[in-house]
């Protein structure tokens, strides 16, 4: 079946350093999609990519889909203690996603 | 909007009770999934559902089972807990407008075998 594998699987920085998570798929995705959970929270949708090598930036979040679809990056400028948690990416058909286990961001202030 | 809604928050179940998580939501969302999250791991798929009447096996669905009477309720039924279910249980749902397919969890369903 198919699977979505994250890189790393924990990320510790200073505040003000940048941060990336990287995810890459087993097939090509139709989309992707970035999630963020904080500790004791739940999974909230941060973005969607569908086209081939989109770019897409929120504030200080930069999304990356690659030209094949089979992987994507999500790049955090200047972090702050707010973006501590964990980022999920997801993939798969239009309704059924695979999830992968995710990066763990702490911020040291 | 409620959104996604889950009952109970927490729950404890010896070895071979049964219980059912309950979600609901009430953006007359057509798909439905439950997810459960081990400690330090991903989201797996249980049982997901594209509509009332529907309902398919996701990743993990040994020693569960769903139903969705309605749009708005999907349940999550274990019948013979087992130490191997516990986990934090999450419900979502889905909204498909055009390509978007933004899933709205919701607060999460702890729950502890022992």
């Amino acid at each position: 079946g198919q699977q979505v594998m994250q890189i790393p699987q924990y990320q510790h920085v200073q505040e003000g350093e940048d941060f990336t998570t990287y995810c890459n798929s087993s097939t090509t995705l139709s989309n992707i999609q970035w999630y963020k959970q904080r500790p004791g929270g739940h999974p909230v949708f941060l973005i969607q990519l569908v086209k081939s090598g989109e770019v897409k930036k929120q504030k200080r979040l930069t999304f990356q889909f690659g030209e094949a679809k089979k992987n994507s990056s999500l790049h955090i400028t200047a972090t702050q203690t707010t973006d501590v948690g964990t980022y999920f990416c997801s993939g798969g058909s239009n309704y059924k996603l695979t999830f992968g286990k995710g990066t763990l961001l702490t911020v040291n202030p | 909007n409620a959104g996604v809604t889950q009952t109970p928050k927490f729950r404890i179940l010896k070895i071979g009770q049964s219980m059912t998580l309950q979600c609901t939501q009430d953006m007359n969302h057509n798909y439905m999934y439950w997810y459960r999250q081990d400690p330090g791991m991903g989201l797996k798929l249980i049982y997901y559902s594209v509509g009332a009447g529907i309902t398919d096996k996701g990743e993990v669905p040994n020693g569960y089972n769903v139903s969705r009477s309605t749009t708005e309720d999907f349940p999550l039924r274990l019948e013979l807990a087992a130490p191997s279910q516990t986990s934090v249980y999450f419900c979502a749902s889905i909204i498909k407008s055009g390509s978007k397919n933004e899933q709205f969890f919701g607060p999460g369903t702890r729950l502890t075998v022992l």
